[in-house]
């Protein structure tokens, strides 16, 4: 069955600084990955899709790669700020079914001042 | 525009009751997913429905239930609850099905069984 694999250690990042999220997945070729934000006791908020043929997508301070040789997504926040501190999930098609997104279970960030 | 809507916000339930919830999604979409969201889980996928019909279920017991209106408002149903039952239930709203389309959560129902 597919895999998908967060850090699931916190990430503390030095303000200003680059943070660096990954997300593995195993055992299939998904069309797209997603990447979501959750704030403690909210839903997820969608921030980018990044899709197979694509080796690079980027919004504002945010960059998403997708290495379908490697099976992993990059996600990357540059000039980080402690506003940016939240939990930060990736999410695939499922392999059954395409309508069926499945979550990893998130990494989350701390920026410090 | 108006967000994806979830009722209640917190619910308290005793082991062995039912309890229903509901999800109105954003004006104009089609597809509704649900989600189970526990600390040591995770987003857990319940199902997915899409034009009143279920596309998709996830491994849960047929204790959960759910159903789509033709104005493609969302309920599930938990019967017999169970204390392992307690968690955040996140319905996501999106325009179409399997295209890629990011979701749109609401704020969930916080469910405690007691």
């Amino acid at each position: 069955s597919q895999k998908i694999e967060q850090n699931s250690e916190a990430l503390n990042i030095q303000e200003g600084k680059t943070a660096t999220l990954t997300c593995n997945y195993t055992n299939y070729s998904p069309a797209y990955l997603q990447w979501y934000r959750q704030d403690p006791g909210r839903g997820p908020v969608f921030l980018l899709l990044i899709r197979e043929n694509e080796k690079e997508k980027r919004k504002e301070r945010l960059k998403v790669t997708f290495d379908t040789t490697l099976k992993q997504s990059l996600f990357h926040i540059t000039a980080s700020q402690p506003a940016d501190s939240a939990t930060y999930l990736c999410a695939l098609p499922g392999y059954s079914s395409a309508s069926k997104i499945i979550f990893g279970s998130g990494t989350r960030l701390s920026i410090r001042p | 525009k108006a967000g994806v809507t979830q009722t209640p916000r917190y619910l308290i339930k005793t082991r062995g009751q039912q309890v229903t919830l509901s999800c109105s999604p954003i004006s104009g979409h089609r597809s509704v997913s649900w989600y189970q969201q526990t600390p040591g889980q995770g987003l857990q996928f319940l199902f997915e429905y899409f034009s009143e019909t279920q596309r998709n279920k996830g491994n849960f017991p047929g204790r959960f239930s759910g159903r789509q209106f033709s104005n493609s408002r969302s309920e599930m149903n938990v019967s017999t609850l169970e204390l392992g039952d307690s968690a955040l239930y996140l319905c996501a709203s999106s325009l179409t099905t399997g295209s890629g389309d990011g979701y749109t959560f609401g704020s969930g129902t916080r469910l405690t069984v007691v």
